[in-house]
């Protein structure tokens, strides 16, 4: 399984951009980069996933660096909503293959 | 959108207890699967399951079974529930194919004493 290096915390102001980093150099050329997050006293949720080019969604866009080695997801405009705990996960599952390693993430906080 | 329901959001156990965790997804997914979160560690999977009547272990699945006799329901039992069991449980479900997204559902938190 692919290691990740995720910043512990990090911080914004409301309505401005979010880009969080993911470092993710032992990829392997099959993995998908998979985004979760995790708010207060909840599941994860899916954020946004790929595997080469850059991907948009309502929730965010993900950046995909040449060598896809590292990543950035990025959140056009940041809300309070958007506090949570942001999990980057480099794996290649589907099917009867369901092991999703969660590590520590990145602890967003939103300021107003 | 998709809805993985888990029948309770806080349970109190007594060691020794046998102790169910339930869980229901209303989007006809194949996959089913059970965490549990723990300060630190992160999330690691116990079971999961690609089919009715279907399981597989997975990381820590000492001191638990499972069950899926329907497609939309995959129970966790605890056998004989220890204090080291106290954890947050997370129930999670996804289609078939590669890259598809868990949807998890909001918890349980389980406390053994």
């Amino acid at each position: 399984d692919a290691k990740t290096t995720q910043p512990n915390s990090m911080e914004s102001n409301e309505e401005e951009p979010v880009h969080l980093p993911c470092n993710h150099s032992t990829i392997s050329g099959t993995d998908y980069i998979h985004w979760y997050r995790q708010l207060p006293s909840q599941g994860p949720e899916y954020v946004i996933h790929g595997l080469t080019s850059n991907v948009n969604n309502r929730m965010a866009s993900l950046a995909i660096a040449e060598d896809r080695k590292s990543s950035t997801l990025i959140l056009h405009r940041a809300t309070l909503r958007d506090a949570a705990v942001y999990y980057c996960i480099p794996g290649n599952y589907g099917g009867s293959q369901g092991n999703l390693i969660f590590g520590k993430g990145t602890k967003l906080s939103v300021k107003p | 959108d998709v809805k993985v329901t888990q029948s309770s959001r806080y349970l109190v156990k007594r060691t020794g207890e046998k102790v169910f965790l339930e869980c229901v997804q209303d989007m006809d997914h194949e996959n089913m699967f059970w965490y549990r979160q723990d300060p630190g560690l992160g999330l690691r999977l116990i079971y999961f399951s690609y089919d009715v009547k279907m399981k597989e272990k997975g990381d820590i699945p000492e001191g638990y079974s499972v069950s899926r006799e329907k497609k939309e329901r995959f129970s966790l039992i605890l056998e004989s529930a220890s204090t080291n069991q106290t954890s947050m449980y997370l129930c999670a479900s996804s289609p078939p194919g590669y890259g598809s997204p868990l949807h998890f559902g909001n918890g349980t938190r389980l406390t053994v004493t």
